[in-house]
């Protein structure tokens, strides 16, 4: 089972910041959090993930809370090609990653 | 340029038969994986492998089989036990057995008539 909550879908105006939440509450204290993202009908794609400090990379930027129990993945200009499903995700107890349902993003102009 | 590669991308079978799908990576990486995807779901994990000539079952690996000969191939045979297979099948891969980043390939799409 995910050991991540995240919303079933969200909306973003083209330009605009998307901002994606998800709740770990559960995660321990050595344990990443991963983003991976997936349009339609392709493979995930890996975007950042982070344990304790907020990360940025070319597609990305991730806050976690200084509880570590939530995360936020924030696209700073989203764009049409942003649409997609976007996977948060920790690992199960026999370290595999585990892709829930994730947060369906569609982006709009 | 490095990459996974599966094949076919839409393959179609008739019910009782088994069917493969092909994964090949060029990306030096030991570990790979398969996955089952649904309509409107997540992916589930079926099988994989952390080195040559060893693989480990998944949360899904009822009636499905795998192997391991090289590092750069890990194929997937659907076979006939497996009751639902129809489904979107992707193969993944990751330089340790950590599993921390996964580099996916586009995936294969089978459909049972």
């Amino acid at each position: 089972d995910a050991k991540t909550t995240q919303p079933p879908s969200m909306d973003c105006a083209e330009g605009r910041a998307a901002n994606l939440p998800c709740n770990h509450s559960t995660i321990s204290g050595n344990e990443y959090v991963y983003w991976y993202r997936q349009i339609h009908s392709q493979g995930p794609q890996y975007i950042i993930h982070g344990l304790k400090n907020n990360e940025t990379n070319e597609m990305a930027s991730l806050i976690i809370t200084e509880d570590r129990k939530s995360s936020t993945l924030i696209l700073p200009h989203a764009t049409l090609r942003d649409t997609a499903v976007y996977y948060c995700i920790v690992k199960d107890p026999y370290n595999k990653l585990i892709f829930g349902a994730g947060t369906r993003l569609a982006v709009h102009p | 340029d490095g990459g996974i590669t599966q094949s076919p991308k839409y393959l179609f079978r008739k019910e009782g038969q088994n069917v493969t799908l092909s994964c090949e990576q060029n990306l030096n990486h030991d570990a790979m994986y398969w996955y089952r995807q649904d309509p409107g779901q997540g992916l589930r994990l079926i099988y994989y492998s952390q080195i040559v000539n060893d693989f480990q079952k998944g949360d899904i690996a009822e009636g499905y089989s795998v192997s391991r000969e090289k590092k750069e191939s890990f194929p997937l045979t659907v076979t006939s036990a497996q009751k639902n297979p129809t489904a979107f099948y992707l193969c993944a891969s990751s330089a340790d057995q950590g599993a921390n980043v996964l580099t996916f390939g586009a995936g294969s799409r089978l459909t049972v008539l």
